[in-house]
């Protein structure tokens, strides 16, 4: 149980297109999702926090335009990032809270970007 | 302020060896504490957690690890690592309610040597 996929698990796009990548919680329903982006050999960096039905709350520093949340239903929630530059390359993973679970977060796989 | 400190970046161990990793936190309030596994190119996967109860936390692949409140520590051990132990290990603290708040550890690199 709690098992939290991505799509895609990789992409490579050029330099001034978008990229829309979800996060689906396939058997429960999340309250709220979470977007974090890791640097290789760093740790993870907390992007945005999503609750669904509202909208996202973003970590200082992070551009809120550039990097769109989405949380329309309770096993979806997806992150486009708009016009994309090489700086953006990255891993981006998602991860989810169960409702009425406890206070543990389930993530997913993770999307490896890279901006040519 | 929550903050986590994993000081050892690397661990080398050899196989069959026991191993620990250490994890400091800081927190002005009570936390619940998470040690999660991440293999190359993958999410992360939880290992253990700690939310109350007993400070001796037993989690999958035969990890452990123990909460000590007065040292603010929750180090993870394993009594005899695996070739497949050999991963990326993150440790990271919430503190309860606030929406699920997650702080983690710059990570320990294990490498288990044949």
């Amino acid at each position: 149980g709690a098992v939290v996929s991505q799509h895609p698990s990789r992409v490579i796009c050029k330099s001034g297109t978008s990229v829309k990548i979800e996060c689906r919680s396939l058997d429960f329903q999340a309250t709220t999702m979470f977007w974090y982006r890791q640097f290789p050999k760093q740790s993870l960096m907390l992007m945005a926090t999503s609750n669904e039905g509202s909208k996202a709350t973003y970590e200082q520093g992070v551009e809120k335009d550039k990097f769109l949340i989405n949380h329309a239903s309770l096993t979806l929630s997806t992150l486009t990032v708009t016009s994309a530059h090489p700086e953006d390359s990255s891993f981006y993973i998602c991860s989810a809270r169960m409702v009425g679970g406890t206070d543990t977060q389930y993530f997913g796989p993770g999307t490896r970007l890279t901006v040519l | 302020a929550q903050s986590v400190t994993q000081l050892d970046s690397q661990v080398p161990v050899f196989e069959e060896a026991p191993v620990e990793l250490r994890c400091n936190y800081s927190s002005s309030v009570s936390v619940y504490l998470f040690w999660y596994v991440q293999y190359p190119n993958q999410g992360l996967q939880l290992l253990l957690k700690y939310l109350s109860g007993s400070t001796l936390v037993k989690g999958i692949n035969g990890f452990e690890a123990e909460f000590n409140k007065s040292q603010t520590s929750f180090h993870l051990r394993k009594p005899s690592v695996h070739i497949s132990d050999t991963a990326e290990y993150f440790c990271a603290v919430s503190p309860p309610n606030t929406g699920n708040q997650f702080y983690f550890g710059t990570g320990t690199s294990l490498t288990v040597i044949p």
